[in-house]
């Protein structure tokens, strides 16, 4: 299985800042130059949501202070300027190859 | 809107069985497949398998498979999961969502989640 290793555990951001949220995948989840790497949001107490997917497609109605990016294994959700709605866990998903596969999420609060 | 509503919350014993319900609305049902994904505090989203709204051909992740059963009612757009030989592993909030298959493999669109309880 393809295992996705999520950095930070959490982090706290302060308003108006930046946050990244990285996820390392064990090996590559490209398919005909697409990186089928995808993003979610959950907020305390609710479903998750779709943020960004294949790497760097925003959902419709995801704001552009949300986008996606890779270097190599390793895919970086940056958030900026980071609001007081964004306090949520963030999961990053790949969809190459089956079983689909989550990280362990990353905890994004407000300083 | 699209739109994934499910059944309630289950409270059931061990070794029985439960089955929950997820019925979509606001889409075509079958253009797109339901995926069903496990939410725990320590193993965080797994994800159970899938089932072909159309054909109800159906995935599933290994380790759910004989644990979880996917099926699907074309004519009453709903899909539906059962758990068996329940135990106090299986305790767990179960999300189903709408499958992109074709566009890279995530979910657009969740249900609210069903809180499963296993416990004598």
């Amino acid at each position: 299985n393809i295992v996705l290793t999520q950095s930070p555990a959490s982090l706290a951001v302060i308003l108006g800042q930046k946050a990244t949220i990285s996820c390392t995948a064990s090996e590559s989840v490209n398919k005909f130059g697409i990186n089928l790497m995808h993003w979610y949001q959950q907020k305390p107490g609710q479903l998750p949501k779709i943020l960004i997917y294949n790497e760097f497609s925003r959902a419709p109605g995801i704001p552009a202070r949300f986008s996606g990016d890779e270097a190599e294994l390793n895919f970086t959700l940056t958030i900026e300027p980071v609001e007081a709605d964004d306090v949520a866990t963030y999961y990053c998903q790949q969809g190459l190859t089956f079983p689909l596969t989550f990280g362990s999420g990353t905890k994004l609060e407000i300083k | 809107q699209v739109q994934l509503q499910q059944s309630g919350a289950e409270l059931a014993k061990p070794g029985s069985s439960v089955k929950i319900s997820c019925k979509a609305s606001g889409y075509t049902f079958t253009s797109y497949y339901i995926s069903w994904i496990k939410q725990t505090t320590g193993q965080g989203l797994e994800y159970i398998g899938y089932i072909n709204t159309g054909s109800g051909g159906t995935n599933y992740n290994e380790k759910f498979k004989g644990k979880a059963t996917l099926t699907v009612d074309k004519s009453s757009s709903t899909a539906f999961m059962q758990l068996s030989s329940l135990t106090p592993d299986d305790s767990a909030v179960y999300y189903c969502a709408r499958y992109r298959s074709g566009s890279g493999h995530y979910f657009d669109y969740w249900g609210q989640g069903v809180m499963v309880t296993v416990s004598s």
